[in-house]
């Protein structure tokens, strides 16, 4: 049971280019979630999925899109990637409420992204 | 929108002693979640505890307790008998209760940072 996996662990982008961070749970939790963590900010919500087909958007969206076609993958993709998306990108994942199990959030291990 | 203000950025501890977080949060629910975070260095994000707003106990884990104060609308986390694997970065966070899908949506605050002193 590897819980929550995010790749890649590290990662340098010149401004414009875009890429997708990965992140995988094999826990079969219905929520799942893409965080930021900046220098004095704390972690701040991107976007969040509440099951295969079903995303919102958190306090910090813009830049960002995401799509749940499974269960267990949630995707994130920067688009045209600026300096202010450099920050250390957290996904995590929980079961529903009700659902019998725990409500935790489990997180992964984070993505530190650069963006020159 | 819910709020959480964690208003010290660092503290500091000596070994083996006691030392107490600070957290208060605003929010106009009744029914919602209170949580502290560990991240060491690893950068992982752990579990420390977590708080049900609608228990008046306050919830504990070994050495760590929380003062949960819900009319103040204060949270504090307690560490007792303080280890040099205690330091860490803190995050309090809180969670709705009362909404689809807020078991994927926590709020959190800036966070502190915890020296332990051998």
């Amino acid at each position: 049971n590897a819980g929550v996996t995010q790749t890649p662990k590290f990662q340098v982008l010149k401004t414009g280019q875009s890429m997708t961070l990965q992140c995988a749970q094999d826990m079969n939790h219905e929520y799942m979630s893409w965080y930021r963590q900046d220098p004095g900010m704390g972690l701040r919500l991107i976007h969040y999925s509440v099951g295969a087909g079903i995303t919102d958007q958190g306090e910090v969206p813009n830049g960002y899109n995401v799509s749940r076609s499974t269960t267990e993958d949630f995707p994130l993709r920067l688009l045209s990637a600026a300096p202010s998306q450099t920050s250390v990108y957290f996904c995590a994942s929980s079961s529903a409420l009700g659902s019998g199990g725990t409500d935790t959030q489990y997180f992964g291990p984070g993505t530190r992204l650069t963006v020159l | 929108a819910q709020t959480v203000t964690q208003s010290q950025p660092e503290m500091s501890v000596q070994e083996a002693e006691t030392v107490t977080l600070s957290c208060t949060y605003d929010t106009s629910e009744s029914d919602y979640y209170l949580f502290w975070y560990k991240q060491p260095p690893s950068r992982q994000m752990i579990l420390v505890i977590r708080q049900e707003a609608y228990k008046q106990q306050n919830a504990t884990e070994n050495r760590f307790s929380v003062n949960f104060q819900k009319a103040a609308k204060s949270f504090s986390l307690k560490i007792s008998d303080s280890q040099l694997g205690d330091a860490a970065m803190y995050f309090c966070a809180y969670r709705s209760g009362e909404n689809t899908g807020a078991n994927s949506k926590l709020t959190f605050g800036k966070g502190i940072t915890l020296s332990v002193r051998p």
